[in-house]
């Protein structure tokens, strides 16, 4: 039972590269999300899924898209890179809407130069 | 808008208890949680409360008041791998109840 992994950990864009974030789950969880985190600051919500097929905005969500094709997979992707998306990105599951515990992968580094 | 404060640092020694405060501005509360995140790591979730009062988890306690919007984490007898940050974070009713705010985290240190 690997919970949650993301892929890749470590990744250096130049300025109007392409690119995707993979996060699997593998505890049949139905709410999945993505958040960033900047350098000593809290984690803001980015996307999130209520269910396979289904993606919503969250509070910061210029910039990025998403998609969850199969229920153990939400994607991230980042069409133009752009040096303020340089940020540390965290995948997170949960078993429903109402369950406040959130299960995260190990994060992703992005640096965009 | 939502806004969760925190203090920045807290400072204790190996077993000393420590209390982070967390107070916060939302729509349609649902509940308080907390998460610890170790330098490097990924957050992990530590405690909820959705009604007011105290709740137990072993070393660490979690307290709520709904009506000052104030919530805390209660570390007891500090060991040094509690060294890490410290989140707070709200579930508010919008983005149909989904949308997570957390608080800028404190970072507690624990000194021998």
């Amino acid at each position: 039972n690997a919970g949650v992994t993301q892929t890749p950990k470590f990744r250096v864009l130049k300025t109007g590269q392409s690119m995707t974030l993979l996060c699997a789950q593998d505890m049949n969880h139905e709410y999945m999300y993505w958040y960033r985190q900047d350098p000593g600051m809290g984690l803001r919500l980015i996307h999130y899924s209520v269910g396979e097929g289904t993606t919503a905005k969250g509070e910061v969500p210029d910039g990025y898209n998403v998609s969850r094709l199969k229920k153990q997979n939400f994607l991230l992707g980042l069409e133009s890179a752009a040096p303020s998306q340089t940020s540390v990105y965290f995948c997170a599951s949960s078993e429903s809407g109402t369950q406040e515990t959130q299960y995260f992968g190990p994060g992703t580094r992005l640096l965009v130069l | 808008g939502q806004s969760l404060e925190q203090p920045s640092e807290v400072t204790a020694v190996e077993g000393a208890i420590v209390q982070i405060n967390c107070t916060y501005q939302t729509s349609g509360f649902y509940g308080l949680s907390w998460y610890q995140q170790h330098d490097g790591g990924a957050p992990t979730f530590l405690s909820y409360n959705a009604l007011d009062g105290l709740e137990e988890t072993g070393r660490f306690s979690s307290f709520l008041s709904r009506s000052d919007s104030y919530g805390y984490l209660l570390l007891q007898e500090l060991q040094m791998k509690d060294s890490a940050s410290y989140f707070c974070a709200v579930r508010s009713e919008e983005n149909y109840g989904q949308n997570f705010v957390f608080g800028p985290g404190t970072r507690l240190s624990v000194l021998p």
